[in-house]
């Protein structure tokens, strides 16, 4: 069946541009989160959303990045004004709820030059 | 101090032999997780417990929540289970995960 879905798999732009990730959960699952892990290092919170809520977004960098989700589903997640410290793969995450296992997608890798 | 630590960071073995890695953590959690990512791929999830043991093939994960502590066992190890392994907990007070650094495993025939 489906996985998640992130689009897309790569994406190189210029420092000051705003670019958008997309994730695409498992039918269903009602959590989702964003993650981001640089190179070389670990994997690091970025956001969480029940349904279209996001309960924590503590781990938003700064108020560069946003995220939303409509309808249940589909999640995306804005950087504006990139900056190369922003370079990183952009993992995005579903489970049928907060306390079931994870589904990953294979994530955005995004090159800030 | 992190939160979640892992050891070790790094482990070496020849095929066959049984590989231990560790995940210990300083909060109180809810459910502790054992991530999979093969080098250049994706992320998948081994297992999720609050207590106990589970196994799944030639994988073990234990938890031991008054000590704080969780191990991951692989029993006659394989190149094929070379991958970094990440341990990673879901606090009493939040959803989201804290993880750690991850445990580097590389497995020779």
């Amino acid at each position: 069946g489906a996985g998640v879905s992130q689009s897309p798999s790569n994406k190189v732009t210029e420092k000051g541009k705003d670019v958008e990730l997309r994730c695409d959960p498992i039918s269903g699952h009602t959590a989702l989160y964003w993650y981001r892990q640089s190179l070389g290092q670990g994997l690091e919170f970025l956001i969480y959303f029940q349904g279209n809520s996001a309960p924590d977004k503590s781990g938003l960098p700064s108020d560069r990045f946003s995220a939303e989700r409509t309808g249940g589903s589909v999640s995306t997640l804005t950087i504006q004004r990139t900056q190369q410290e922003d370079s990183a793969v952009y993992l995005c995450a579903s489970s049928q709820s907060a306390k079931s296992p994870l589904h990953f997608g294979n994530g955005t890798r995004l090159t800030v030059t | 101090k992190n939160e979640v630590e892992q050891s070790p960071q790094n482990l070496t073995a020849q095929e066959g032999e049984f590989i231990t890695i560790n995940c210990s953590y300083s909060v109180g959690i809810s459910a502790l997780h054992w991530l999979q990512q093969h080098p250049g791929g994706g992320i998948v999830s081994l297992f999720m417990l609050s207590s106990g043991k589970k196994k799944h093939g030639r994988l073990i994960a234990t938890i031991n929540i008054q000590e704080k502590h969780s191990s991951l066992h692989i029993t006659a190890s394989h190149p094929r289970d070379s991958a970094v392994y990440i341990c990673a907990v879901r606090g009493w007070s939040t959803d989201k995960l804290i993880f750690g650094t991850g445990t580097r495993l590389q497995v020779f025939p």
